[in-house]
C-alpha cells in the first residue's frame, strides 16, 4: 500500500517570492509521481508527473519538481509565485504497472500569495 | 489535454431522495473511471474504481449499496447516491485515465447537498 504525506497544510507567501511544497510518499513498490492543483468548486488540473527519466519534472505555469527517490520525497517548487497561484495543491502517487493506476492523494496545501 | 466532464456542477436534494452523477470521457475512451469523494479542506478520498462492462470495486468503508456506481460504456460512468442523507452532502470528484502509468483527468466536480 501506497501512502502520500503532504508536510504543510498551508504555505503563505508573498507574491514574486519562491515556494516549496512538500511531499513525502510510502510504497513499498515503485511509484508513479503527480502533483495536482484544484481551484475553489472545481476538479483536479496536472501541474506535472514523474513517470520515470530525468528525476527534474518541469511542468506547467513554471512549477519543477524533483523526484529524490532516496529521500522518498517529490517537492514541488515556483522560483516566483503569482496571485493566481493561490490553490490547493496535492501530491499523489500510483502504483507503477499496477493493475488499477488508482490515484492516493496527499492530504493538500493550500497556497496562499500575497500581494 | 482529454477532457472529463461531469454533470451536475452542483445538486440540492431531499434527504431520502437519489442523486445521480455521470462522468464522461469527450474525446477518449476510459476502460477505467475513478470516483472520489471530498470533504471542505480535506483530500480526495477514493470512493471505487469503475470499470467498462463489469462491476465496480469498492474501497473499504463504501457501502456500495447506498453508492451504485454504473460504466455502461467506454466514455460514460454513473454515481447515484441512493437515499440521500445530509452527512453525504460532500463533492464528488469522477477522473478517467487514459491507460496505465499515465495522467488522470478529472471532472470539474460536483457539489452535493443534502436537505
Amino acid at each position: 500500500a501506497q501512502s502520500v504525506t503532504q508536510l504543510d497544510s498551508q504555505v503563505p507567501v508573498f507574491e514574486e517570492a519562491p515556494v516549496e511544497l512538500r511531499c513525502n510518499y510510502s510504497s513499498s513498490v515503485s511509484v508513479y509521481l503527480f502533483w495536482y492543483v484544484q481551484y475553489p468548486n472545481q476538479g483536479l488540473q496536472l501541474l506535472l508527473k514523474y513517470l520515470s527519466g530525468s528525476t527534474l519534472v518541469k511542468g506547467i505555469n513554471g512549477f519543477e519538481a524533483e523526484f529524490n527517490k532516496s529521500q522518498t520525497s517529490f517537492h514541488l517548487r515556483k522560483p516566483s509565485v503569482h496571485i493566481s497561484d493561490t490553490a490547493e495543491y496535492f501530491c499523489a502517487v500510483s502504483e507503477r504497472g499496477g493493475n488499477t493506476g488508482k490515484l492516493i492523494f496527499g492530504q493538500g496545501t493550500t497556497l496562499q500569495v500575497k500581494p | 489535454g482529454a477532457v472529463v466532464s461531469q454533470h451536475p456542477s452542483w445538486v440540492i436534494c431531499k434527504s431520502g431522495t437519489s442523486v445521480k452523477i455521470e462522468c464522461r470521457s469527450l474525446d477518449f475512451q476510459a476502460t477505467t473511471m475513478f470516483w472520489y469523494r471530498q470533504f471542505p479542506k480535506q483530500s480526495l478520498m477514493l470512493m471505487a474504481t469503475s470499470n467498462e462492462g463489469s462491476k465496480a470495486t469498492y474501497e473499504q468503508g463504501v457501502e456500495k449499496d447506498k453508492f451504485l456506481i454504473n460504466h455502461a460504456s467506454l466514455t460514460l460512468s454513473t454515481l447515484t447516491v441512493t437515499s440521500a442523507h445530509p452527512e453525504d452532502s460532500s463533492f464528488y470528484i469522477c477522473s478517467a485515465r487514459l491507460g496505465r502509468g499515465t495522467e488522470a483527468f478529472f471532472g470539474q466536480g460536483t457539489r452535493l447537498t443534502v436537505v
